[in-house]
């Protein structure tokens, strides 16, 4: 069965490093996205792409955050200056349609640690 | 803004008693998602559900789409110890391409 895979699936960096996460979302799918959990808390969204754009990203997509697809296969996210409240799961997730109505399917996780 | 609400937020049921727990929200949505997610692991996607009213099972799983829009339930028979992780609702919100979780139910089965 096709899935979304991620790599690292973990990291331990420095505050104040650049981190880039990488994702191979399902190959018929259109619609990428990055989510975050927080030890213990909830899934969170960060930012949906489309097209080779940002369809929507959340509050806590601030500008230490960005999105790429490098090629055909690949979906980024990049943390350009980490800080500690940066630690938690990323997810990456894919869709074959937009929402509402069509389900996302997530990745296993890249757990960032940041001290 | 929008958010779900689920309950319980813990359960602790022996092997073998059914489960149940509801998502609810002060909004409307079309469409409602049931997750299960193990310990350092993604969430998995249990059962979607589309139509006001629906019912829908995946084996010993079953969720109903509250006729309101603003609630769903998921129901476990006869539960397993493999059936121990967090179970989260979901529903994209109406303005296009983000799904919101609820906070989660945390299911422990004992043997």
């Amino acid at each position: 069965e096709p899935e979304v895979t991620q790599t690292p699936s973990h990291q331990v960096t420095q505050m104040g490093q650049e981190v880039i996460l990488r994702c191979v979302p399902i190959s018929n799918h259109l619609y990428f996205y990055w989510y975050r959990q927080i030890l213990g808390q909830k899934v969170e969204f960060l930012v949906s792409f489309y097209n080779n754009e940002i369809s929507e990203k959340s509050e806590i997509f601030d500008d230490q955050f960005s999105v790429e697809r490098p090629d055909g296969s690949n979906f980024t996210l990049k943390i350009r200056s980490t800080k500690l409240e940066d630690s938690a799961m990323y997810f990456c997730a894919s869709s074959e349609q937009g929402q509402p109505g069509n389900t996302i399917y997530f990745g296993e996780g890249s757990w960032l640690t940041v001290v | 803004g929008q958010q779900l609400n689920q309950s319980p937020q813990s359960m602790f049921i022996q092997e073998g008693e059914d489960v149940s727990m509801n998502c609810t929200s002060s909004s409307i949505f079309n469409t409602w998602l049931w997750y299960k997610q193990d310990p350092g692991e993604g969430p998995v996607l249990l059962i979607a559900l589309y139509k006001a009213g629906e019912l829908t099972s995946n084996g010993r799983l079953t969720a109903q789409f509250g006729i309101t829009r603003k609630d769903s339930f998921l129901n476990i028979s006869a539960s397993i110890p493999s059936d121990v992780g967090i179970y989260f609702c979901a529903a994209p919100k109406t303005s296009y391409d983000k799904v919101i979780f609820g906070p989660g139910t945390s299911l422990s089965v004992i043997p």
